[in-house]
């Protein structure tokens, strides 16, 4: 059975610093790995997604990286800014199947 | 290109009575994928739809819960007899295939049951 698991539950950072969101996953065979922001009351917002062939993806100031062999994705955000401020969450897709399995998700705080 | 639509955005229902969610998916799309968040819990599954096709219900409570994807027209999430337990977001994602393929979340239908 696919757990994943997030830490920290809670991060709170001063503007301006680089910061990492972790991933652990207990099933390596996955097929790829999505990280998502989620905004108070709000949707989801597809962040990166990376490919199980794949090692790390940007996009902007993001970078997310996929170990498959010891279960662990990163999200590495540079120079963070109060707009950052959010939940972030990561997925995996279940038996290589549609459906996501998700973590719990890390609440960032960027103060100003 | 519009993304994914969902309506009501807000719901709010008495005891016992039915709540219908609705899903536009993003055009091209054919994979529907609606998720439950409960308060101060994560997203769970709930079902994966096809156009008129049930691929997954395995998150789906099996009383008082249905899905559907009709050929024309959006998906549909029905909870009937809705209980104060059933108060949660409802989100609902689409793809244009179920592997490898990033899933596009729509705004969620919040749900309150008085």
């Amino acid at each position: 059975k696919q757990e994943v698991t997030q830490i920290p539950a809670a991060l709170s950072v001063p503007e301006g610093e680089n910061l990492v969101l972790n991933c652990s996953f207990t099933d390596s065979a996955i097929y790829n790995l999505q990280w998502f922001r989620q905004d108070p009351g709000k949707g989801l917002t597809s962040l990166l997604l990376i490919q199980s062939s794949q090692r790390e993806q940007t996009s902007g100031r993001l970078n997310a990286s996929l170990d498959k062999s010891s279960g662990r994705s990163t999200l590495y955000i540079a120079a963070s800014q109060p707009g950052d401020s959010a939940t972030y969450l990561c997925a995996v897709p279940y038996n290589q199947g549609g459906k996501l399995i998700f973590g719990q998700g890390t609440e960032l705080s960027v103060k100003p | 290109n519009a993304g994914v639509m969902q309506n009501p955005r807000h719901l709010v229902r008495r005891r016992g009575q039915e709540a219908r969610l609705r899903c536009s998916p993003m055009k091209g799309h054919s994979h529907v994928y609606w998720y439950r968040q409960l308060p101060e819990e994560g997203l769970k599954f709930m079902v994966y739809l096809q156009k008129e096709n049930i691929i997954d219900e395995s998150g789906m409570p099996k009383e008082r819960f249905s899905a559907e994807f009709p050929k024309e027209g959006p998906s549909i999430l029905r909870i009937q007899q809705v209980v104060r337990g059933d108060s949660a977001a409802y989100f609902c994602a689409s793809s244009p295939q179920s592997q490898g393929e990033t899933q596009y979340f729509g705004p969620g239908t919040r749900l309150l049951v008085l």
